[in-house]
């Protein structure tokens, strides 16, 4: 079955520490990868997506994540996290040439303290 | 991006009766919209595809006759939650394709709490 596991639920993080949050997928084909991030009291905004070509991609706020088609995983980086970060982040997979719907991850929880 | 914007953000609601929650894309066509469904500590769940002008496709163990979906125009779909009940409670959340970019834009969720 198709599946998408963020491995971390909840992080609690300093000021400019690094982030890597772990996504993983299980699927039978291509795919399109995608994070998401949900502001408190705010909708899903796109933080950044894979469809094709350079498999590190950089997205807006200063992430970026890393495909690695031979381990399934799309993790999330950023190099220095603000207070500002603090957030629900989710994975999305969907499957190329199969529509636009995306199958979530459970998201991670991020709290980044002054 | 593009912003899609639903309607009521919180509703409550007594056992049996029926909900409205409405999705619109203010500055984009809309041809496709999704519907999902998270729960507490949940994942979003898709719930089903709405293409305008045609019926929605539901996914697997939703009932359709239960959550009534119309796609009626290109800017504004909606999802009806009839004869609810307190295991309906959850948070609503649509999504619209953009045209041009197959980029998904969401809204910021509606809350449901049957009492």
């Amino acid at each position: 079955a198709q599946s998408v596991s963020q491995h971390n639920h909840h992080v609690i993080l300093s000021e400019a520490a690094s982030l890597e949050l772990g996504c993983n997928y299980s699927y039978g084909g291509t795919v399109n990868l995608f994070w998401y991030v949900q502001y408190p009291g705010q909708h899903l905004q796109l933080l950044l997506k894979y469809f094709s070509g350079d498999p590190l991609v950089k997205g807006i706020k200063g992430f970026e994540a890393e495909f690695i088609k031979s381990k399934f995983s799309f993790n999330l980086r950023k190099p220095s996290v603000q207070w500002s970060d603090t957030a629900e982040y989710f994975c999305a997979v969907n499957a190329r040439n199969s529509g636009y719907a995306l199958n979530f991850g459970k998201g991670t929880s991020l709290l980044v303290t002054p | 991006g593009a912003v899609v914007s639903q309607h009521p953000s919180w509703v409550i609601c007594k056992s049996g009766t029926s909900v409205k929650i409405e999705c619109r894309s203010l500055d984009f066509q809309a041809t496709t919209m999704f519907w999902y469904r998270q729960f507490p500590k949940q994942s979003l769940m898709l719930m089903a595809t709405s293409n305008e002008g045609s019926k929605a496709t539901y996914e697997q163990g939703v009932e359709k006759d239960k959550f009534l979906i119309n796609h009626a125009s290109l800017t504004l779909s909606t999802l009806t939650v009839t004869s609810a009940h307190p295991e309906d409670s959850s948070f609503y959340i649509c999504s619209g394709l953009g045209q041009n970019t197959g980029e998904l834009f969401f809204g910021e969720g509606s809350r449901l709490t049957v009492l």
